[in-house]
């Protein structure tokens, strides 16, 4: 198995574009997470879904950012418009409900 | 919402001694607690989970302890060896999602 596949690994863009991060999840899980890891706030949960659907996005930062999954094997994150406090190193994961959590690589996302 | 401490957030130990790291946490739903380990620049992977019908549990040098009446749970490294520095983190679910305490910063010294 691949295991969860993140896009891009490494991002710099300018403050006031728009970031597009990008996951696969492992083939046959059925719910997807999107963390975000900061050295001050550590790791948090920002979305997540079951079955395609968001579930939780009490952790989405602000109306900034915004997430989808249009089916069961991949899912966006989009920062609109970025800032540099979104600096940050995001991961997307994956599970089998109620089962063991599956980080990917992670995209390291610096905005300038 | 769930609340998780984790103490201490930086443990540094002679290669061969132990390494005890603790959680607690608030939420008496939880029913999973995993134990994740990161090295720098990689992503957090899983090293040994616990659920809340089970007590202890143990897997080679690592083991975990949950008390549930106390709320709190405990990794637990023998013979530690230089590979074993990295972040520590514990978490706790119930249902789906996880929640993750602020991590601990394990040194080996050799």
């Amino acid at each position: 198995d691949a295991g969860v596949i993140q896009s891009p690994r490494h991002e710099v863009t300018e403050m006031g574009q728009e970031v597009t991060l990008r996951c696969k999840p492992i083939s046959g899980h059925n719910s997807l997470f999107w963390y975000r890891q900061t050295m001050m706030r550590g790791l948090e949960l920002l979305i997540y879904f079951n079955n395609n659907v968001p579930i939780d996005d009490s952790g989405m930062p602000e109306d900034r950012f915004s997430a989808k999954m249009p089916n069961a094997s991949f899912s966006t994150l989009k920062i609109q418009p970025s800032e540099p406090r979104d600096s940050a190193v995001y991961f997307c994961a994956s599970s089998l409900v109620g089962n063991t959590i599956y980080f990917g690589e992670g995209s390291w996302l610096t905005v300038v | 919402g769930e609340n998780v401490e984790q103490h201490p957030s930086t443990l540094s130990v002679q290669e061969g001694d132990s390494a005890v790291i603790k959680c607690t946490y608030s939420d008496s739903a939880s029913n999973y607690f995993p134990w994740y380990k990161q090295e720098l620049g990689k992503r957090p992977q899983l090293i040994i989970d616990i659920r809340s019908n089970v007590g202890e549990k143990k897997d080679q040098r690592i083991a975990v302890t949950l008390n549930k009446t106390a709320k709190h749970f405990s990794l637990h490294i023998t013979e530690t060896q230089p590979e074993d520095s990295a972040v520590y983190f514990c978490a706790t679910g119930g249902g789906n999602k996880l929640v993750f305490g602020a991590g601990t910063i394990l040194r080996v010294k050799s």
